[in-house]
């Protein structure tokens, strides 16, 4: 089956700076990347989502990139905020059939 | 947005005993739904993939006489898990994927999640 693999597991960066985070999968037939943000006691939320006919993809600050031949796929969260502080989580998936997810990675933004 | 209700948000209930866990989605139809854990600060593990008039597909290592799932409806799937001891103490979550006439939109909405706690 899918393997998501997702680094770092926490990411600390300063109010105004960018923050990157990185996944990588194994099953070629992925063809569906949604990055999810979750609050503390909160459901996911869906932030930005990727296909794999298109590499890049921007929505304002956030950004997603993905490489098929490198099978890995990248948030970029730019002019970062305290609000953007949670957990965030990519997940590979073929067609919506099912959906695996990342380890996700704990984000704080430092005022 | 599409709206995704599960109930209970919370349970807590003795050992030996039986829980069902309710998803709902409010506004849309959804063939298909998607049941998954999650562990305190770990990530969402699917266990099992729900669709409506048939068979649910379970992941390994998930024992679908447990955790049983029905999804009789475009609307409501159920989670069951029976004969509940403390190692299944967690926080389950669905999901609802939006039906749409040109095919599945790949979209999933989550539900709030019910902490289940067996004593």
């Amino acid at each position: 089956g899918e393997n998501v693999e997702q680094h770092p597991s926490t990411l600390s960066v300063q109010e105004g700076d960018s923050a990157v985070i990185k996944c990588t999968y194994s099953d070629s037939a992925s063809n569906y990347f949604p990055w999810y943000k979750q609050e503390l006691g909160k459901r996911p939320q869906l932030i930005i989502d990727i296909r794999s006919n298109v590499g890049e993809k921007k929505d304002q600050r956030i950004a997603v990139t993905l490489n098929k031949t490198a099978k890995h796929f990248s948030l970029h969260i730019t002019e970062t905020q305290p609000e953007d502080s949670a957990v965030y989580f990519c997940a590979a998936s073929n067609n919506g059939n099912q959906f695996y997810f990342g380890t996700g990675t704990s984000l704080t933004v430092i005022p | 947005g599409a709206v995704v209700s599960q109930h209970p948000s919370r349970v807590i209930c003795k050992s030996g005993t039986s829980v069902k866990i309710e998803c709902r989605s409010l506004d849309f139809q959804a063939t298909t739904m998607f049941w998954y854990r999650q562990f305190p600060k770990k990530s969402l593990m699917l266990m099992a993939t729900s669709n409506e008039g048939s068979k649910a597909t379970y992941e390994q290592g998930v024992e679908k006489d447990k955790f049983l799932i029905n999804h009789a409806s475009l609307t409501l799937s159920t989670l069951t898990v029976t004969s509940a001891h403390p190692e299944d103490s967690s926080f389950y979550i669905c999901s609802a994927r939006e039906d749409t006439l040109a095919g599945a939109k790949n979209i999933q909405y989550f539900g709030a999640g019910t902490r289940l706690s067996v004593l």
